[in-house]
């Protein structure tokens, strides 16, 4: 099992341009996770989803949208990039477990918006 | 509104030097509690959940610990590999499909 795998690794955007972040996992978890990281503060939740078709807005969704068409991939779409985005972002996935889901994370990408 | 609150913010030890990471939590009913363990450039990597004031688990030097409050990760005789920085994340009871986290501890560990 490749776990949860992201890409880019890296990618420098000008302010305005679009990207669309992958994330796909291969462990058939019904439920993933978009985070954003940056210095000093949590990790903030930005969308996730429990299942294909299904999204729901985090902690902090503005800028940002989601779409999960299949269990496996679950993109985070920027749009109209500003400086303000400039973070790194992870996935994570997790399967229902009475409650009990643990979360696994992809190794991330980072994003400077220029 | 559910909050945690980890500290130090930095922690430096010699190699031996044994110590513990505080997380304190407020949330309205916990589900549970987990530690993740983050290197640099790396995504959070799980070491433990702990669900129950008094539950305990451990793994090589480390052991975590939960009480109503807070959660303690012990460092046992650490080494430079365990040099990361260590994060704490609760999940509220009604909240399950969420994560919330603390702004974590940077541990260097020197030979």
């Amino acid at each position: 099992n490749a776990g949860v795998t992201q890409t880019p690794k890296f990618r420098i955007l000008k302010i305005g341009q679009s990207m669309t972040l992958q994330c796909a996992q291969d462990m058939n978890h019904n439920y993933m996770y978009w985070y954003r990281q940056d210095p000093g503060m949590g990790l903030k939740l930005i969308y996730y989803s429990v299942g294909a078709g299904i999204t729901d807005k985090g902690e902090v969704p503005n800028g940002y949208n989601v779409s999960r068409s299949t269990t496996e991939d679950f993109p985070l779409r920027l749009e109209l990039a500003a400086p303000s985005q400039t973070s790194v972002y992870f996935c994570a996935s997790s399967t229902p477990s009475g409650g009990r889901e643990t979360q696994y994370f992809g190794p991330g990408t980072r994003l400077l918006v220029l | 509104e559910d909050q945690v609150t980890q500290s130090p913010e930095a922690l430096r030890l010699q190699e031996g030097e044994s110590s513990s990471l505080n997380c304190s939590y407020t949330v309205s009913g916990l589900r549970g509690l987990f530690w993740y363990r983050q290197d640099p450039g790396k995504g959070p990597e799980f070491l433990f959940t702990l669900y129950s004031a008094g539950e305990e688990k451990e793994k090589e030097r480390l052991k975590a610990t939960l009480t109503k409050k807070e959660s303690f990760l012990h460092i046992t005789a650490p080494k430079p590999e365990d040099s990361a920085t260590y994060l704490c994340a609760v999940q509220a009871v009604g909240n399950t499909d969420k994560l919330i986290f603390g702004t974590g501890t940077r541990l260097q560990v020197f030979p």
